[in-house]
């Protein structure tokens, strides 16, 4: 299965960007990369998805490497509500269904 | 426009009790899933589905049931509930399971006490 690796915490201010790195070294080229994020105990909620080029929507920009081995997910302004534990997961194709395995995540904090 | 409908939201159950947390999906998808979360250990899919009449394990499936007689339903059943089943549950959806181009949407979740 394909893992990813992500740092336990990060701090940001407010208003600076926020840089979340994530590292899937043993992606396959069909798998994409998504982000969520899960405020408090909420359901995990999306935020982007990739698979070689770098992305962008009203919520954050993904940044992956020529590679495919590691990427980036940018908030290019936190706000406090932006506090939360985000998740950058591999998409499997498993022969006969697709499936998403989350890891422990990164708990961004935002601060004043 | 619902999305992906969990209930009940709190639940608490005695040892050896059975119930059925409800997941609706109103999106018309073809992939459903279940998740349990616990303490530091991320989210662990326990069950998915990717049409009805079509169910799979995860990598927890043991002590759950599930199936899929509509597009739009995929309860989970504990059949005899253990206190190693505390935790909090969450049903997802998408589209065309085989594409990976297609984000997984989740329901608010169930907090489920077994005492």
């Amino acid at each position: 299965d394909a893992k990813t690796t992500q740092p336990t915490s990060m701090d940001c201010a407010e208003g600076r960007a926020a840089n979340l790195p994530c590292n899937h070294s043993t992606i396959s080229g069909n798998e994409y990369v998504y982000w969520y994020r899960q405020i408090h105990s909420q359901g995990p909620q999306y935020i982007i998805h990739g698979l070689k080029n770098n992305e962008t929507n009203e919520m954050a920009s993904l940044i992956i490497t020529e590679d495919r081995k590691s990427s980036t997910l940018i908030l290019p302004h936190a706000t406090l509500r932006d506090t939360a534990v985000y998740y950058c997961i591999v998409r499997q194709w498993t022969g006969t269904a697709s499936k998403l395995t989350f890891g422990t995540g990164t708990r961004l904090q935002v601060t004043l | 426009n619902a999305g992906v409908t969990q209930t009940p939201k709190f639940q608490v159950l005695k040892t050896g009790q059975s119930m059925t947390l409800q997941c609706a999906q109103d999106m018309n998808h073809e992939y459903m899933s279940w998740y349990r979360q616990d303490p530091g250990m991320g989210l662990r899919l326990i069950h998915y589905s990717v049409g009805a009449g079509i169910t799979d394990q995860g990598e927890v499936p043991n002590g759950y049931n599930v199936s899929r007689s509509t597009t739009e339903d995929f309860p989970l059943r504990l059949l005899s509930a253990a206190p190693s089943q505390t935790s909090v549950y969450f049903c997802a959806s998408s589209y065309n399971p085989e594409s990976g181009n297609s984000p997984l949407h989740f329901g608010n979740g169930t907090r489920l006490t077994v005492t």
